[in-house]
């Protein structure tokens, strides 16, 4: 069974370009989330996809939007690329239940995005 | 979101036990407790979770205060495998994961 894939592994922009992420989730999960993780830092939560729709957000700017696809699959997107956009972006996939807060999130590899 | 307080480093000798500790003191009674660990050039890994009870996997305890203010991780015989960060993560409704800086665990041979 595989788990949570991520694609490309590793990515190099220059400033103002767009850039699109891709996910696979574990199969059997139907919810997918998108962090950043900046180096030496624990990871932030973007937005989480259930159903084909943002469920939740957290603080990123418009430039970071995404879509979940029927078969759950997610791409992340990021426009107008700054320098600070440099990082880890890690996509975990869960099986949404009735007691969310017990959902077990698993996470991919990532995709290490360098913004030059 | 509840906070998590968790020291930055800790150290542990191979095959030892190790105890991790993390502090919530502002956490709300249907919160629950997450631990995950993210070893080198990984992704985070699930390790446990509980609400009030201790709980035991076969990855690890997790020990929480009558009070429910602070938990900890116990490892039981740390190996050279289990050097990660370790991050202590309160779920309540409606939330979602937010990590803080975690606890860098090295372990030594």
């Amino acid at each position: 069974d595989a788990g949570v894939t991520q694609s490309p592994t590793h990515l190099i922009k220059t400033r103002g370009q767009q850039v699109t992420l891709r996910c696979s989730p574990k199969s059997g999960h139907d919810t997918v989330s998108w962090y950043q993780q900046a180096l030496g830092q624990g990871p932030q939560f973007i937005f989480q996809y259930y159903e084909e729709e943002e469920r939740q957000r957290g603080n990123f700017p418009d430039r970071f939007s995404g879509h979940q696809f029927p078969n759950y699959s997610s791409e992340l997107n990021v426009n107008a690329l700054l320098l600070g956009d440099s990082a880890l972006y890690l996509c975990a996939s869960s099986l949404t239940s009735q007691y969310k807060r017990t959902d077990t999130q698993y996470f991919g590899p990532g995709t290490r995005l360098t913004v030059l | 979101d509840a906070k998590t307080t968790q020291p930055n480093s800790m150290e542990s000798n191979e095959e030892e036990p190790v105890h991790l500790p993390c502090n919530h003191s502002t956490i709300s009674g249907t919160d629950y407790i997450h631990w995950y660990r993210q070893l080198p050039s990984q992704g985070p890994e699930y390790v446990i979770h509980g609400l009030t009870s201790n709980v035991n996997n076969r990855m690890a305890s997790l020990a929480i205060a009558e009070d429910r203010k602070s938990s900890t991780l116990i490892l039981h015989r740390a190996t050279l495998r289990d050097a990660a960060v370790y991050y202590c993560i309160l779920i309540g409704y409606g939330q979602n994961f937010v990590f803080g800086p975690g606890t860098r665990l090295s372990v030594l041979p």
